[in-house]
């Protein structure tokens, strides 16, 4: 049983393009996680949910928007793409806020290619 | 946001060889774990180190948490081609919510162990 997935896996689109990039957990966690992956490896935090609510929005462009219908979802909604977008996205859960007890986990990722 | 440098970038052994790899930062961090990515996947956390002087073993990895908080090192003995893959540290810190909490990540050291 997947505990974090993620579709797609693969997104190959134009610049100027919106998208969207879902995730759901089957943990019963409360919180939710967007990271972006670069080319050169580096994970960074986008965004984190907690019971449905926005907790982090680190310095990312607001064409980028969250959305989190329920607690076992946050979707990724990117408007007018650009070509700096292409990155490796990824959904993560914890139980809470805790980070002496929880563990991240994380989904395998969304490859955005933004041509 | 605090910066965490990892090195070597990228390292190459064989089988049978121990290494060590390093995370350091000039921040402390209330703490700080380990992960470990494969390619396509998520990242998978390995440990959470929390005190100053703290060593944790897990099997043939050996984690160490700097006494000031700030370094953390990760010692692998006798390499297997299974331990291949990317070591991402990543600091604990306050995160922008109330009550939240942030992992910052470091670029990561890409380990090829080869038979």
């Amino acid at each position: 049983d997947t505990a974090v997935s993620q579709t797609p896996k693969y997104l190959v689109t134009q610049m100027g393009n919106d998208k969207s990039i879902k995730c759901e957990q089957n943990l019963g966690h409360d919180t939710m996680y967007w990271y972006k992956q670069d080319s050169k490896k580096f994970l960074k935090i986008m965004f984190s949910y907690n019971n449905k609510e926005l907790i982090i929005n680190e310095t990312v462009p607001n064409r980028f928007s969250p959305k989190s219908p329920d607690k076992a979802h946050l979707n990724l909604h990117i408007n007018s793409l650009e070509l700096g977008d292409s990155a490796v996205y990824f959904c993560a859960s914890s139980q809470a806020l805790d980070p002496f007890t929880d563990t991240q986990y994380f989904g395998p990722g969304t490859r955005l290619t933004v041509l | 946001t605090q910066l965490l440098e990892q090195s070597p970038q990228f390292l190459s052994i064989q089988e049978g060889e121990n290494l060590t790899v390093y995370c350091n930062s000039s921040s402390v961090f209330s703490s700080l774990q380990w992960y470990r990515q494969e390619p396509g996947e998520g990242p998978v956390l390995l440990v959470t180190v929390v005190t100053g002087g703290e060593v944790k073993k897990l099997k043939r990895l050996t984690f160490q948490f700097g006494d000031a908080r700030k370094d953390s090192s990760l010692h692998i003995t006798a390499a297997q081609t299974g331990d291949t893959g990317l070591y991402l540290c990543a600091g604990v810190e306050k995160g922008s919510g109330a009550g939240s909490y942030q992992l910052t990540f470091g670029k990561g050291t890409k380990l090829s162990v080869i038979p």
